[in-house]
């Protein structure tokens, strides 16, 4: 079984919808990240919490919101959506101590119509 | 801030030919270096690490040496397979316990 695991694994929505992906856990892992994916452009970090009281905004936070409703659970919510929001949204996990290596979910292609 | 830099562009290449992919730096202090592969449909993964100078990490077949002197964490295999058509990303761990980055090189490996 996947160790993070991400839902849905594909999406179409329309412009103006409001969309929530999630992602869940089994890793033990304290911390918790959201990247979005574009092409030629690598991966840019969107939120990250490093427990469940902790919300953190990365370097492209606008137009996003997140939750952590548990230690193993970290939900990424688009409160209307906009075509530039199209892209492979990824999940990732870490250990608090240890060799700082992030774990990645399978992804989620988004597309906004 | 802390970033990275990979050389643009595609790289195609024969089966069992020399692959290099080049990857830079800028950071204060002396950051973790990592290099991450995707493979088609998939997340990314950790390939190999290396957390302080002149460390050499190594996974796979790949190589990678940190080089303080030249900002660099260059990534290498000597006779590359179909198999390692994926896209490989450098990435720094900096301040505050997040990874920057680079935007990656899609390898494509042909028979």
């Amino acid at each position: 079984d996947a160790d993070v695991t991400q839902t849905p694994r594909n999406r179409i929505t329309k412009t103006g919808k409001r969309i929530m992906l999630e992602c869940s856990q089994t890793k033990g892992h304290d911390r918790m990240y959201w990247y979005r994916q574009d092409p030629g452009l690598g991966l840019q970090l969107i939120y990250y919490s490093f427990d469940v009281k902790d919300i953190n905004k990365g370097e492209i936070s606008d137009g996003y919101s997140v939750s952590r409703q548990a230690q193993a659970k970290f939900s990424l919510s688009l409160e209307s959506a906009i075509p530039n929001q199209t892209a492979l949204y990824f999940c990732a996990t870490s250990a608090t101590r240890g060799s700082n290596e992030q774990f990645f979910g399978p992804g989620t292609r988004l597309t906004v119509l | 801030g802390d970033s990275v830099t990979q050389m643009e562009g595609p790289v195609t290449l024969s089966e069992e030919a020399f692959l290099t992919i080049n990857c830079t730096y800028t950071a204060t202090g002396y950051p973790s270096l990592f290099w991450y592969v995707q493979y088609p449909g998939e997340g990314l993964q950790l390939l190999l690490k290396a957390t302080k100078a002149d460390d050499k990490g190594s996974n796979k077949g790949f190589e990678a040496t940190y080089r303080k002197e030249t900002t660099s964490f260059h990534l290498e295999k000597g006779s590359v397979q179909v198999s390692d058509s994926a896209v490989y990303f450098c990435a720094l761990f900096y301040g505050n316990n997040r990874l920057a980055f680079g935007k990656g090189n899609q390898v494509v490996v042909i028979p």
